[in-house]
């Protein structure tokens, strides 16, 4: 079973607008990433929060922890369409990092 | 920079036929793995490995073999292909040091494969 799991799904705005997705996850984590993926490619890493982090910063992203619901934000703020992308989650409980469904995100010009 | 290279990009093979991926990479890292991405599944863990010499099952090591060749190659056998490993598979690595650096998983590009 997956270890994290985004929501939503999918999500479409416009240029601009801010995008929040949120995973949630199942077992106690060393540290949570975010990835993204574009389309027919592989996932490139964008942010790493460690579990005694609350928030974190890098750009225009933002992502934040709570460990008590066992669960992460990521916020992209004032969205490109380059943003256009699949971004997922991963929980890192031991060696192996397990990645959540994903989240499509679509942002139109 | 090459980072993780993975061969092929795409193969179509006949159910009962076997095969192999090839990965490589060139960043002396001490970590490897080897996911399926399936639509609405996201991404699944086949088979890992931790170090050179060790491998372990994942989520879904099923009709699945690994080898880790050396430092920088780790290789997934299909035995006896099946359509449901129809699948995009994708090999990774990481540092997995004790620096927050090393957490950082880098992936191929993916190898599209098709079971009829």
């Amino acid at each position: 079973s997956q270890q994290g799991e985004e929501d939503p799904q999918a999500l479409s705005i416009q240029e601009g607008e801010n995008a929040t997705m949120n995973c949630s996850y199942k077992t106690s984590i060393n540290n949570l990433q975010w990835y993204r993926q574009n389309s027919g490619r592989g996932l490139v890493h964008l942010i790493l929060i460690r579990s005694n982090e609350r928030e974190k910063h890098s750009g225009r992203l933002r992502v934040t922890l709570d460990t008590s619901k066992k669960s992460s934000s990521l916020l992209i703020t004032a969205s490109r369409a380059a943003d256009t992308a699949s971004y997922f989650c991963a929980t890192d409980p031991l060696i192996k990092l397990i990645f959540g469904t994903g989240t499509r995100l679509q942002v139109f010009p | 920079n090459a980072g993780v290279t993975q061969t092929p990009k795409f193969q179509v093979l006949k159910t009962g036929q076997s095969m192999t991926l090839q990965c490589a990479q060139d960043m002396n890292h001490n970590s490897m793995y080897w996911y399926r991405q399936d639509p609405g599944m996201g991404l699944r863990l086949i088979y890992y490995s931790a170090s050179e010499g060790t491998t372990d099952k994942g989520e879904v090591p099923n009709g699945y073999n690994v080898s880790r060749l050396n430092k920088r190659e780790f290789s997934l056998r299909l035995e006896s292909a099946a359509p449901s490993q129809t699948s995009v598979y994708f090999c990774a690595s990481r540092a997995a040091t004790g620096k927050e650096s090393g957490n950082t998983i880098y992936f191929g590009e993916g190898s599209w494969l098709t079971v009829v």
